[in-house]
C-alpha cells in the first residue's frame, strides 16, 4: 500500500517562530489532508490539499502531486498550535481510505 | 450540527472481558470509518462502511473484532475477548462518501485493558 513519511518527527519552537513540516508519500494521490491532533486527543482537519497550495490565517499547505510531497506552513507560531500534526493521503486507484504517517510533534514554548 | 459523536470518552477493563464502542456520524455522511491509533502513532484503519456495507475490512482482527452499521447510520465496534494489547484509542471517522471529502473524526474511546 501507500506510504506516507513525516519529517521532521519532532519540533520544538519558540512562540512566534515559522516553521514548515514535509509530507512524502510514495504513489500518486487524490485526496490529501492535514489534521492537527490536540494535547486532548482531538484530530482537527486543517486543509484538503490533494494539489495547490491553501492559505487559513497563520497556516497555509502545498501539495505538489507530481513530486508526491506537501508542506504544511505555520507562521508566527503560538502555544496553542502544540500538538501532533498527521498527513493523510488517499491513493489514486479507487476510493481508498486515507493513510496516515507517524506525524509531527511540534512544542511551542513561550 | 453535531460532529461525530463517540461513547464512552473512557474506558477501563480486565483482560478477556467484553468491550464496545459506540460511533454516530455526521447526518448525511455515507461513509464511516474506524482506526486505531497507538500511542505515538498515527491512527491505522480497522474497518470502512459506505453504507450499512463494509468495504474494507482487511484490517480488522476477526478471531476477536467485530462491528455492525445495521441501519447505515450509527455503528459499534465490539472486541471480544479483549487483550492487554489492544490498549488504545478507537477512532470514529466520516465522510460525504468514499471520496473522503469532510473527513472528520469523533473524539475517539481510549481504551485500557489491564
Amino acid at each position: 500500500g501507500i506510504q506516507v513519511e513525516q519529517s521532521p518527527p519532532d519540533l520544538i519552537l519558540q512562540e512566534g517562530a515559522n516553521s514548515t513540516l514535509r509530507c512524502n508519500f510514495s504513489d500518486s494521490v487524490n485526496n490529501l489532508q492535514w489534521f492537527h491532533q490536540n494535547p486532548w486527543g482531538q484530530l482537527i482537519n486543517l486543509f484538503y490539499i490533494p494539489s495547490g497550495t491553501k492559505q487559513n490565517g497563520r497556516l497555509s499547505a502545498t501539495t505538489v502531486a507530481t513530486e508526491r510531497y506537501s508542506l504544511l506552513y505555520i507562521s508566527s507560531s503560538q502555544t496553542t498550535d502544540s500538538g501532533v500534526y498527521f498527513c493523510a493521503v488517499g491513493a489514486l486507484s479507487g476510493n481508498t481510505p486515507l493513510v496516515f504517517g507517524k506525524g509531527t510533534r511540534l512544542s511551542v514554548i513561550a | 450540527e453535531a460532529g461525530v459523536v463517540q461513547s464512552p470518552r473512557y474506558k477501563i477493563i480486565e483482560k478477556k472481558q467484553p468491550v464496545a464502542f459506540w460511533c454516530n456520524p455526521i447526518s448525511g455522511h455515507n461513509t464511516l470509518y474506524w482506526y486505531l491509533q497507538n500511542l505515538g502513532q498515527g491512527p491505522e484503519l480497522l474497518i470502512r462502511y459506505e453504507n450499512e456495507e463494509a468495504v474494507d475490512d482487511s484490517q480488522l482482527p476477526k478471531d476477536r473484532f467485530s462491528a455492525e452499521r445495521l441501519k447505515g447510520v450509527d455503528s459499534t465496534l465490539k472486541i471480544q475477548p479483549a487483550e492487554l494489547g489492544d490498549s488504545a484509542v478507537y477512532l470514529c471517522a466520516s465522510s460525504v462518501d468514499g471520496t473522503g471529502y469532510g473527513y472528520t473524526f469523533g473524539s475517539g474511546t481510549r481504551l485500557t485493558v489491564v
